[in-house]
């Protein structure tokens, strides 16, 4: 059963637009929601995250948006550049209580045009 | 801090045999997870081990298997391989950080091809 669903699969962004990448999750127990960035032949990197105790998180061009009642969350990315072309993940975990389990989405591939 | 290194990173192995995986965690880091990542199934957990116990499973059969010894580095093994099982094996290190959630940092992978 997946999860946490993504969207879009791909997105094509000029440089210097803004980039949007959706998630919804079904699990109310999640509390803890990353972003990670990965380069091909590359693991997964931390990007940012977020607490459902806040609606927007940013972080230099990168702000997480969080919608508790709707049980969605997304990344933005402002000023898109070509070196932010990658493959991003959004993912969710439960209390650290119950161990360091990430489930993730299915990834969107983002390619920035110059 | 030197990051999470996996090793090795590349590897080719037939049908049948088995496989072992090493993950050495960021210094400090008490929790290492292993994810199996395949382009049809995207980021699978595989396990998590803390101090040397395994603290979650994912849903994968029993030929998946792993251990933690005491200065946390981390082993997968796979038996009696599959074609299904090449994918990019990718180990994380977490930390608590206060509020209590963890911050999961990901090694390079290792890269299985099974022919």
């Amino acid at each position: 059963q997946q999860q946490v669903k993504q969207s879009p699969q791909s997105l094509i962004v000029q440089k210097g637009g803004i980039s949007i990448i959706n998630c919804a999750y079904e699990n109310t127990a999640f509390d803890y929601f990353p972003w990670y960035q990965q380069f091909p032949g590359k693991g997964p990197a931390l990007l940012i995250a977020i607490r459902p105790d806040v609606s927007e998180k940013k972080e230099g061009r990168f702000t997480i948006s969080f919608n508790k009642s709707a049980k969605q969350f997304s990344l933005h990315i402002m000023d898109s550049q070509p070196g932010d072309s990658a493959t991003y993940f959004c993912a969710a975990s439960k209390p650290e209580t119950s161990g360091s389990r990430l489930t993730f989405g299915e990834g969107t591939q983002l390619t920035v045009n110059p | 801090k030197a990051g999470v290194t996996q090793t090795p990173r590349y590897l080719i192995k037939t049908r049948g045999q088995q496989v072992t995986l090493s993950c050495s965690p960021i210094s400090g880091h008490r929790s290492v997870s292993w994810y199996q990542q395949t382009p049809g199934q995207g980021l699978q957990f595989l396990f998590e081990y803390f101090s040397e116990t395994q603290r979650n499973k994912g849903n994968f059969p029993g030929r998946f298997s792993g251990r933690q010894f005491s200065n946390s580095r981390s082993e997968m093994n796979v038996s009696t391989l599959e074609l299904g099982d090449s994918a990019l094996y990718l180990c994380a290190s977490s930390f608590v950080l206060a509020g209590g959630y963890n911050e999961q940092f990901f090694g390079p992978g290792t890269r299985l091809t099974v022919l």
